[in-house]
């Protein structure tokens, strides 16, 4: 099993779509969950990170954690053409140097 | 935000040769560098984590004689695939994070793609 599962997509959307995308994982020890975008040939920059459960909201990106369950989302509002890219979800533990991440889920948002 | 940069952002290299990519942070220092792995459609694999002045520590699976990596600077980390085949073609990715902060302060560069022919 994979530490941490990612469906790979790809998700097409319409512009202005609510859209939602999600990583589970196995190791309970995870606290710091990350939301990485990843433009075509480009290194991952981050988006977002929460520290242990709970919600957090940027502007239209909202990360949300479900520790019981080890699942966590990120919810994209009003989806723009310039959203479209890989999204990649990564994970680690306190004090720990490596992260671990899903496969990325290709996005693209239709004008 | 900080900054990563790699160097080549592409590389295509004859089989059996050796291809050296840089890593450089450029404004803030970076005690602990990590080197990644990326296949199409598929997420980054760490490959091995270096700490400045100390040898890499290589991940399970990965040849530390065929992918030297050298940290000799606060600011700099080099990756070397020696003797490459077509096999280490892929999009390699470097990060790097700052002195005292945590996995969520890394910050990437963006990727170098090797393609050995």
């Amino acid at each position: 099993q994979k530490e941490v599962e990612q469906d790979p997509g790809p998700l097409s959307v319409p512009e202005g779509a609510i859209v939602s995308l999600n990583c589970t994982y196995s190791n309970s020890a995870f606290q710091y969950f990350m939301w990485y975008r990843q433009y075509s040939r480009k290194g991952p920059e981050l988006l977002m990170y929460t520290y242990s459960s709970g919600n957090k909201e940027d502007g239209r990106f909202t990360a949300q954690v479900d520790k019981s369950s080890k699942y966590i989302s990120l919810f994209i509002r009003d989806s723009q053409p310039s959203d479209s890219a890989t999204y990649l979800c990564a994970m680690s533990g306190t004090g720990a140097n490596n992260l671990f991440f899903g496969t990325g889920t290709r996005l693209t948002v239709i004008p | 935000g900080a900054v990563v940069s790699q160097h080549p952002s592409w590389v295509i290299c004859k089989s059996g040769t050796s291809v050296k990519i840089e890593c450089r942070s450029l404004d803030f220092q970076a005690t602990t560098m990590f080197w990644y792995r990326q296949f199409p459609k598929q997420s980054l694999m760490l490959m091995a984590t270096s700490n400045e002045g100390s040898k890499a520590t290589y991940e399970q699976g990965v040849e530390k004689d065929k992918f030297l990596i050298n940290h000799a600077s606060l600011t700099l980390s080099t990756l070397t695939v020696t003797s490459a085949h077509p096999e280490d073609s892929s999009f390699y990715i470097c990060s790097a994070r700052h002195l005292f902060r945590g996995p969520t302060e890394a910050f990437f560069g963006q990727g170098t793609r090797l393609t050995v022919v």
